[in-house]
């Protein structure tokens, strides 16, 4: 595609769902970025995928949080029994590899109530 | 990755240039020095990233300092549209790098009629 996609671009939950936030990244784009952003914050780094294994998974928050990356393309953000402290917007990149300039999709906002 | 370190926030008048400092005193020999900036309710896009050396490409000038502790930022001619967070980061090239961007507080530079 032209861009990293990100879908839903917003999403309301009852505190307790899961959710699942979906990243379309550049076409031939093999490194893939997740990050989240609360509401007056700055950017948050949560996990980086090189094809589809995720080298570092450093920035995840708890266990509860986990992402997935099939056939080096699309990934999957989810969120287990979400929490109001995990309503921000999640943001996903991509670059063409690792180490060079990466272009962020729109996000997702998410709001657990 | 070494830390910057940027002003909170600047004003600047439409059609003037706009620069943008950052300090990164203790950055590595082998860390580039890149920029981002963030317009309200988007996700983060790219500017421009350089070395040592300075660089320009069709939205902005970088210029580093010969000891490469500071850069600067410039917009020739501001617009509004240019009203945005601006984050200057440092981070390492080459495999074996996830090249994972780190994201401070950045500059809110607002732009004024």
């Amino acid at each position: 595609g032209a861009g990293v996609s990100q879908s839903p671009s917003n999403k309301v939950t009852e505190k307790g769902k899961d959710v699942e936030l979906r990243c379309d990244p550049i076409s031939g784009h093999t490194a893939l970025y997740w990050y989240r952003q609360s509401l007056g914050q700055g950017l948050e780094f949560l996990i980086y995928f090189q094809g589809n294994s995720a080298p570092d998974k450093s920035g995840l928050p708890s266990d509860r949080f986990s992402a997935e990356r099939t056939g080096g393309s699309v990934s999957t953000l989810t969120i287990q029994r979400t929490q109001q402290e995990d309503s921000a917007v999640y943001l996903c990149a991509s670059s063409l590899f690792e180490g060079i300039e990466a272009f962020f999709g729109q996000g997702t906002r998410l709001t657990v109530v | 990755d070494a830390k910057t370190t940027q002003p909170t926030s600047m004003d600047c008048a439409e059609g003037r240039a706009a620069n943008l400092p950052c300090n990164h005193s203790t950055i590595s020999g082998n860390e580039y020095v890149y920029w981002y900036r963030q317009i309200h309710s988007q996700g983060p896009q790219y500017i421009i990233h350089g070395l040592k050396n300075n660089e320009t490409n069709e939205m902005a000038s970088l210029i580093i300092t010969e000891d490469r502790k500071s850069s600067t930022l410039i917009l020739p001619h501001a617009t509004l549209r240019d009203t945005a967070v601006y984050y200057c980061i440092v981070r390492v090239h080459g495999s074996g790098n996830t090249g994972k961007l780190i994201f401070g507080q950045g500059t809110t530079l607002q732009v004024k009629p």
